[in-house]
């Protein structure tokens, strides 16, 4: 089945710092890579997603890009603030989720 | 405001004991899923639903079972608890239009955290 990898596991960058999350999978069918945020006590959430006939998709500060060669894809967040701090899920192929990276934005 | 609306926030529940979790969607979505979360391992899919009484093992189905006798409601059974299924457990729906993914857009319950005794 799919695997995928995320990395890094834990982030610290300060407020106004680009914070980047990189994700590796192994099924090269894979042809939907969403990003997910998880805030304390909650559910994940849907921040962004692409297909993979694109290579890049940006939604204001935050922006995905997709390198299917390599079978990687990329969480590119920008001007950082203190409510960017949560956790943060990379997803490919049907269920398939990488274990998380906890992102802390220090003011 | 749509939603996925898990039954119970905390749970507690004795070894051996029959569980089951509820979850409903207000938004007529055709799949729902059912996840654990643990520390350092992510979410791991355990079943997922694509229509009525239908079901499909996710990765890790063992020692649990799931039930979709209405569109809205799946619900997920622990049919003997055991002190591993200690987690997190999310449940999430999405609708496919056209040959989109079943697994696209998810949109999450806020969880249920069971603990077994």
């Amino acid at each position: 089945g799919e695997n995928v990898e995320q990395h890094p596991s834990t982030l610290s960058v300060q407020e106004g710092d680009s914070a980047v999350i990189k994700c590796t999978y192994s099924d090269s069918a894979s042809n939907y890579f969403p990003w997910y945020k998880q805030e304390l006590g909650k559910g994940p959430q849907l921040i962004i997603d692409i297909r993979s006939n694109v290579g890049e998709k940006k939604d204001q500060r935050i922006a995905v890009t997709l390198n299917k060669t390599a079978k990687h894809f990329s969480l590119h967040i920008t001007e950082t603030q203190p409510e960017d701090s949560a956790v943060y899920f990379c997803a490919a192929s049907i269920g398939t989720f990488g274990k998380g990276t906890k992102l802390s934005v220090i003011p | 405001d749509v939603k996925v609306t898990q039954s119970s926030r905390y749970l507690v529940k004795r070894t051996g004991e029959k569980v089951f979790l509820e979850c409903v969607q207000d938004m007529d979505h055709e799949n729902m899923f059912w996840y654990r979360q643990d520390p350092g391992l992510g979410l791991r899919l355990i079943y997922f639903s694509y229509d009525v009484k239908m079901k499909e093992k996710g990765d890790i189905p063992e020692g649990y079972s799931v039930s979709r006798e209405k569109k809205e409601r799946f619900s997920l059974i622990l049919e003997s608890a055991s002190t591993n299924q200690t987690s997190m457990y999310l449940c999430a729906s999405s609708f496919t239009p056209g040959m989109a993914s079943t697994n696209e857009k998810l949109l999450f319950g806020s969880g249920t955290q069971l603990s077994v005794l």
